[in-house]
């Protein structure tokens, strides 16, 4: 069965520096990934995805996550994190089972210091 | 488009209750599912359609019933509310062929 581990529960960074968010997922065969951003009291919206090709994707909001077949990762980064930016990170791995589901990680809640 | 809606928002039920959560998307998509969120779990899927008349249990399908007699609605069911049940339930649909997800606001559901 597939799975994905974020193992931090929780990050804090100072504004303008910069970010890393570590996903390791667990799956046979070509895994589809994908990163989404949940702000407070709101729903889940999608910053990227990875299906194929290259390696390195860009996203929505200045993100961007590198997929590394031999580490099982698919980390996500940004260059200069913003105010903005504080919320919690979901990575999710899809197997392209029937109906194409989700199987989520538990989340990395962001904090962000001026 | 509205894209995906959930109705209600926010519900208090007492133990052994029942209700529906509503989930409705008007772009056509043949995938509907539903998650439930717990802190520190991420989210788990419940129930999942991949069409009209089409439905099979998720990870953690006990206690919901679900049916889709239409492309555009998937109702959650909940016949007998328990404690355990508190958490907040997304819906999401997905295009036929696709694979990224997308969600509706969510309904926070509190049992007591």
């Amino acid at each position: 069965a597939q799975s994905v581990t974020q193992p931090d529960i929780h990050i804090t960074v100072s504004e303008g520096a910069s970010l890393e968010l570590r996903c390791n997922y667990s799956y046979g065969a070509t895994p589809y990934l994908f990163w989404y951003v949940q702000s407070p009291g709101q729903g889940l919206q999608l910053l990227l995805k990875y299906f194929s090709g290259d390696t390195l994707v860009q996203g929505i909001k200045g993100f961007e996550a590198e997929f590394k077949r031999s580490q099982s990762s698919f980390n996500l980064r940004k260059p200069s994190v913003h105010w903005s930016d504080a919320a919690e990170y979901f990575c999710a791995v899809s197997g392209g089972n029937a109906g194409n589901m989700l199987t989520f990680g538990g989340g990395t809640r962001l904090m962000v210091k001026p | 488009n509205a894209g995906v809606t959930q109705t209600p928002k926010f519900q208090v039920l007492k133990t052994g209750q029942s209700m529906t959560l509503q989930c409705a998307q008007d772009m056509n998509h043949e995938y509907m599912s539903w998650y439930r969120q717990d802190p520190g779990m991420g989210l788990r899927l419940i129930h999942y359609s991949v069409g009209a008349g089409i439905t099979d249990q998720g990870e953690v399908p006990n206690g919901y019933n679900v049916s889709r007699s239409t492309t555009e609605d998937f109702p959650l069911r909940l016949l007998s509310a328990a404690p355990s049940q508190t958490s907040v339930y997304f819906c999401a649909s997905t295009p036929l062929g696709a694979y990224e997800q997308y969600f509706g606001p969510g309904t926070r559901l509190t049992v007591t």
